[in-house]
């Protein structure tokens, strides 16, 4: 069964800590995706990885990181120094430059 | 600044009406415009354009691009309650999707 998957599903956090989303696809897609949705506002992309071992800043990384060691995996660090980090995030894949994304269901972030 | 600007922001009808959504943008480097459909959680794929004039039909939906103007419309007949949910538009350029804010439509039995 292809398909991106993101867990978990929700997570809460403490202020100060830091958090790793995870997001996995079998779709055999070079390409993958985080955004940030905030309630009213589009989808807003936070990094992006082209091929294994590189990614991208995209218009909101400070805050965050990322890793690309396999093509299959590309976990978000949500750190301490993300002012305002309570949001959905939703990863994506495609299989190369344009082609259509796929969304995983996304992780709701809550920092209490 | 790329940008991309969805209208109306939200939209309340009545089963059976036919609606329109639109969305310009203003972007460099120019790729394909998409269109998702996300109810809660993760948005699903509807169409993409890459072609002026060229209309995209998926049962009671389509749409159509205008290169030169600027912007797109998804239009929805005969609409069900089922159609309720956040409609987005995405442009992509070399690398990035850029996404509007979104179009929340709710369809009143």
């Amino acid at each position: 069964d292809g398909g991106i998957t993101q867990s978990p599903k929700y997570l809460f956090r403490k202020e100060g800590q830091n958090v790793t989303l995870s997001c996995e696809q079998n779709l055999n897609h070079d390409a993958m995706y985080w955004y940030r949705q905030d309630p009213g506002q589009g989808l807003r992309l936070i990094y992006y990885s082209q091929i294994v071992n590189d990614f991208q800043k995209g218009d909101i990384a400070e805050g965050y990181s990322v890793s690309r060691e396999k093509k299959e995996s590309f976990p978000l660090t949500v750190t301490s120094a993300q002012k305002n980090p309570t949001a959905f995030y939703l990863c994506a894949s495609s299989p190369d430059r344009g082609r259509e994304q796929f969304f995983g269901p996304g992780t709701r972030l809550t920092v209490l | 600044e790329d940008k991309v600007v969805q209208s109306p922001l939200s939209l309340v009808v009545h089963e059976g009406d036919t609606v329109t959504l639109n969305c310009s943008y203003e972007v460099t480097n120019f790729r394909s415009l998409l269109w998702y459909k996300q109810e809660k959680k993760a948005p699903t794929f509807l169409f993409m354009l890459t072609s002026s004039g060229i209309e995209k039909k998926s049962g009671r939906l389509s749409s159509i691009l205008d290169k030169k103007e600027l912007f797109s419309i998804l239009n929805i007949t005969a609409t069900q309650t089922g159609d309720s949910a956040v409609y987005l538009c995405a442009v992509e350029t070399g690398n990035q999707f850029y996404f509007g804010t979104g179009t929340s439509l709710t369809v009143i039995p």
